[in-house]
């Protein structure tokens, strides 16, 4: 079973506008790291944002915020006033422990890749 | 500070032969996970290396293979290459072991990838 769901392989957004990119996640580990990367067309992965599984608020890092709903399971990007130096792919990641034991073993949805149109 | 660095950035090698890619985690960081990025694949976790010792693994057939130096540098090895093993290959590094103590907060800084080709 996937993981991690990223729904939307494809989203376009006007520039300056917000826009959500869904990200849906599966596990049983009550302790859990959720995690946004931002990849541009050079291939490198940039860190965006974290939310932990018993964070009580919902992460914010400046234009970037995580809509954590930890009964559903989802935890939502949302772009705040969008610019063309956004237009990347975007991806969702969780960071859980085995359920052998052992250690936290991170994986990745499938991506979304976001165009923001000027 | 400077970030991950991976050499080399490009590489075209034939099916049967074998690669070596390097990695130099973020100057303090000590943990260094490689990750495996294809089309139909997507990311997939290779390993994760911490003190010059393998931590976590993820299923990858043993021609994979990896080590990490006292200077916390990594090397990844792929041994008699396969035309499904062409994919870029991207190092990450934090500062700590993402462990057993249920600290998953670390957040890992990538390289820029080496673009693996095999024909």
């Amino acid at each position: 079973a996937q993981k991690i769901t990223q729904t939307q392989p494809g989203m376009f957004v006007q520039e300056k506008e917000a826009v959500t990119l869904d990200c849906t996640y599966d596990t049983s580990d009550p302790s859990y790291g959720l995690f946004w990367y931002k990849q541009p067309s050079s291939g490198e992965m940039i860190f965006l944002i974290y939310q932990g599984s018993y964070d009580q608020q919902n992460a914010t890092e400046g234009r970037y915020s995580l809509n954590f709903q930890k009964a559903r399971k989802s935890a939502n990007l949302v772009i705040s006033a969008s610019q063309l130096g956004d237009s990347a792919m975007y991806f969702c990641a969780m960071r859980e422990a085995p359920s052998s034991g052992g250690s936290y073993i991170p994986t990745f949805g499938r991506g979304t890749s976001l165009i923001v149109h000027p | 500070k400077a970030g991950v660095t991976q050499t080399p950035r490009y590489l075209i090698k034939t099916r049967g032969q074998q690669v070596t890619l390097s990695c130099s985690p973020i100057s303090g960081h000590r943990s260094v996970s490689w990750y495996q990025q294809t089309p139909g694949q997507g990311l997939q976790f290779l390993f994760e290396y911490f003190s010059e010792t393998q931590r976590n693994k993820g299923n990858f057939p043993g021609r994979f293979s990896g080590r990490q130096f006292s200077n916390s540098r990594s090397e990844m090895n792929v041994s008699t290459l396969e035309l499904g093993d062409s994919a870029l290959y991207l190092c990450a590094s934090s500062s700590r072991y993402s462990g057993t103590s249920g600290e998953s907060t670390d957040t890992q800084y990538f390289g820029p990838g080496t673009r693996l080709t095999v024909l």
